[in-house]
């Protein structure tokens, strides 16, 4: 089974909008991270925002925020006042206590149109 | 600065030839690992390595080998490439075990094997 799961293969945006990846998981290990990585046309990986399983609020980094509902095994990452520059492909990953990897989604290719 | 780094980013390949890429890291981490990313399949774990000589697989070690003599170094080998290892490839480091361990990834190399 997924253990991650990101529905949206393509996302297209206008500029200046909020826009919401969505990723779900799967774990039965009651401690875990999730994760948010960048990866622009460069192909680096950018470290984005990251929200643990016991915390008690939603995580928020900059423009970056997370939608975390644990009941639901969602996180979310929302991008507020979309800029051209946020054109990438996102990642949601994520590490439980007793693994030693990070697992990934399948990733979402975000596009803001001007 | 702190980082990882790769060698080759890019390497054009013959099927059987053995290659090595190369990966380091200056900031002193326990943990490394590498990813080899594919469309549609996001990045998966190849190997992981928690400290020197203690090495282990990850979701798609076959036809992969690696070493950890040195707590810096972590290369990646392919005694006999084949073309359906044709793919982009990411060393990654993280201090630690522990659920917020954020991995720092390399640039990436795009192997391309004939």
């Amino acid at each position: 089974a997924q253990k991650i799961t990101q529905t949206q293969p393509g996302m297209f945006v206008q500029e200046k909008e909020a826009v919401t990846l969505d990723c779900t998981y799967d774990t039965s290990d009651p401690s875990y991270g999730l994760f948010w990585y960048k990866q622009p046309s460069s192909g680096e990986m950018i470290f984005l925002i990251y929200q643990g399983s016991y915390d008690q609020q939603n995580a928020t980094e900059g423009r970056y925020s997370l939608n975390f509902q644990k009941a639901r095994k969602s996180a979310n990452l929302v991008i507020s006042a979309s800029q051209l520059g946020d054109s990438a492909m996102y990642f949601c990953a994520m590490r439980e206590e007793l693994g030693e990897k990070l697992t990934f989604g399948t990733g979402t290719r975000l596009t803001i149109i001007p | 600065e702190a980082q990882v780094t790769q060698n080759p980013r890019y390497l054009i390949t013959v099927t059987g030839k053995k290659l090595t890429v190369t990966c380091s890291q200056n900031m002193n981490h326990e943990y490394m690992s590498w990813y080899r990313q594919d469309p549609g399949l996001g990045l998966r774990q190849i190997y992981y390595s928690m400290n020197v000589e203690v090495t282990d697989k990850g979701d798609v070690p076959e036809g992969y080998k690696v070493s950890r003599k040195e707590k810096r170094n972590f290369p990646l080998i392919l005694e006999s490439p084949s073309p359906n290892q044709t793919s982009l490839y990411f060393c990654a480091s993280n201090l630690s075990g522990g659920l917020y361990n954020e991995q720092f990834f390399g640039p990436g190399t795009r192997l391309t094997v004939l």
